[in-house]
């Protein structure tokens, strides 16, 4: 079973288009995330939410709107894309444990190619 | 916020040998400290993790530790072998907080 999943796992398309990312988490998660990797593996996060509502809106540009139906998903929406949105996006999600920490699931990764 | 640099940026070992990878943080209000191990066409993965309250962790052949006064922790791999050629990252986070605050990555590739 797939704990954090994520759709597609490819996507290549042209400057100006608007393309969607799908995650989904069956752990029971309350806390989901989006991340994106450059091309130096730089990880640097971009959104959470908890419990359906954003906690974290890191400083990304207002074509990139997530949305988060439910506990269990996190979509990522990207309007007129460019090409420096070309990266990997991984979702994530977690828990906090008992002793406070907040220990992250991440999915396999969403490799956009723009055009 | 959070400002965590990690060193090397590559590291090539012989199989057999020792990698330890270097971890500083800026926050001295942070007290936990992840390390994520990430191959090739993955995700990050979990493979240890220390808290402030603790200076060392031992698991199998990985170990981390933790200087709390000179903001500093490392991860070390012992008797390394070809399954561990991977990116490595470091984090470190505040309490109570989600943001998960990552080092730069280092690759390590482990020579047959």
């Amino acid at each position: 079973d797939t704990a954090v999943s994520q759709t597609p796992k490819y996507l290549v398309t042209q400057m100006g288009n608007d393309k969607s990312i799908k995650c989904e988490q069956n752990l029971g998660h309350d806390t989901m995330y989006w991340y994106k990797q450059d091309s130096k593996k730089f990880l640097k996060i971009m959104f959470s939410y908890n419990n359906k509502e954003l906690i974290i809106n890191e400083t990304v540009p207002n074509r990139f709107s997530p949305k988060s139906p439910d506990k269990a998903h996190l979509n990522l929406h990207i309007n007129s894309l460019e090409l420096g949105d070309s990266a990997v996006y991984f979702c994530a999600s977690s828990r906090r444990q008992g002793t406070g920490a907040n220990v992250l699931t991440f999915g396999a990764g969403s490799r956009l190619t723009v055009l | 916020g959070e400002n965590v640099e990690q060193h090397p940026s590559t590291l090539s070992v012989q199989e057999g040998d020792s990698a330890v990878i270097k971890c500083t943080y800026s926050d001295s209000a942070s007290n936990y400290f992840p390390w994520y191990k990430q191959e090739l066409g993955k995700g990050p993965q979990l493979i240890i993790d220390i808290r402030s309250n603790v200076g060392e962790k031992k698991d199998q052949r990985i170990a981390v530790t933790l200087n709390k006064t000179a903001k500093h922790f490392s991860l070390h791999i012992t008797e390394t072998q070809p399954e561990d050629s991977a990116v490595y990252f470091c984090a470190a986070s505040n309490p109570g907080d989600y943001k998960l605050s990552f080092g730069a990555g280092t690759t390590v590739t482990v020579r047959a």
